[in-house]
């Protein structure tokens, strides 16, 4: 079975720690996504990436960067976590001309 | 800017019955419409998916109606059961790549047994 694995499913911080939400897929897409969900926003973009070593940003990018060293791998990264960085997180990949597979999500609180 | 416009938010059934969820849309380049839908505690998941060539699109229970002119798009789902109770986001992205994909705001739907 096919899968995005994101390292934690739940997260508390504390304001102004850097933190990283990893994840990795199974699929040798070419794509992978970061988004953040929240009650009636949906999901909103935050960094993409093509390929390795390569990145684009997204709707929201403010407060975040991201790193993909490698294919499998995504990383996003708060530079100085602040409260209104608490959200759900959710990695996708997809291969070219396809749906996207989405992660579990990761909820992080920031207190 | 939200691009994809979904309604209703939220969406109460009996079961058998057959929602429907309206998504309307701005970029007429689009070309790839897909719906997910998404349990507690889970990612989205891939429902179904239509691109503009086609008007209707079926797949077991689900059907996606498409229309250009109107840039609009629907979800209904047929016969429907308490296990269909979730949060179910259209979308739309064009390019091969689907880099730029933009989401609704998502239906959270519950069916009644």
């Amino acid at each position: 079975d096919v899968k995005v694995t994101q390292s934690s499913r739940y997260l508390v911080k504390r304001t102004g720690e850097k933190v990283f939400l990893e994840c990795v897929q199974d699929m040798d897409h070419e794509n992978m996504f970061w988004y953040r969900q929240d009650p009636g926003l949906g999901l909103r973009l935050i960094y993409f990436s093509y390929d390795v070593k390569m990145k684009e940003k997204g709707d929201i990018p403010e407060g975040y960067s991201v790193s993909r060293e490698k294919k499998e791998r995504f990383s996003l990264i708060l530079e100085s976590a602040s409260t209104n960085q608490t959200s759900m997180y959710l990695c996708a990949s997809s291969a070219t001309n396809y749906g996207y597979t989405f992660g579990s999500g990761t909820r992080l609180t920031v207190v | 800017q939200q691009q994809v416009k979904q309604s209703p938010q939220s969406l109460i059934v009996q079961k058998g019955g057959i929602p429907i969820i309206n998504c309307a849309y701005e970029n007429t380049a689009f070309d790839y419409f897909p719906w997910y839908q998404q349990f507690p505690g889970k990612g989205p998941a891939l429902l179904i998916a239509i691109r503009p060539d086609v008007s209707e699109k079926k797949e077991g229970r689900f059907t996606i109606s498409f229309n250009k002119s109107a840039k609009q798009f629907s979800l209904h789902i047929m016969d429907s059961q308490p296990g269909d109770s979730a949060t179910y986001f259209c979308a739309a992205s064009f390019g091969i790549n689907n880099n730029d994909m933009r989401f609704g705001a998502g239906t959270r739907l519950t069916v009644k047994p």
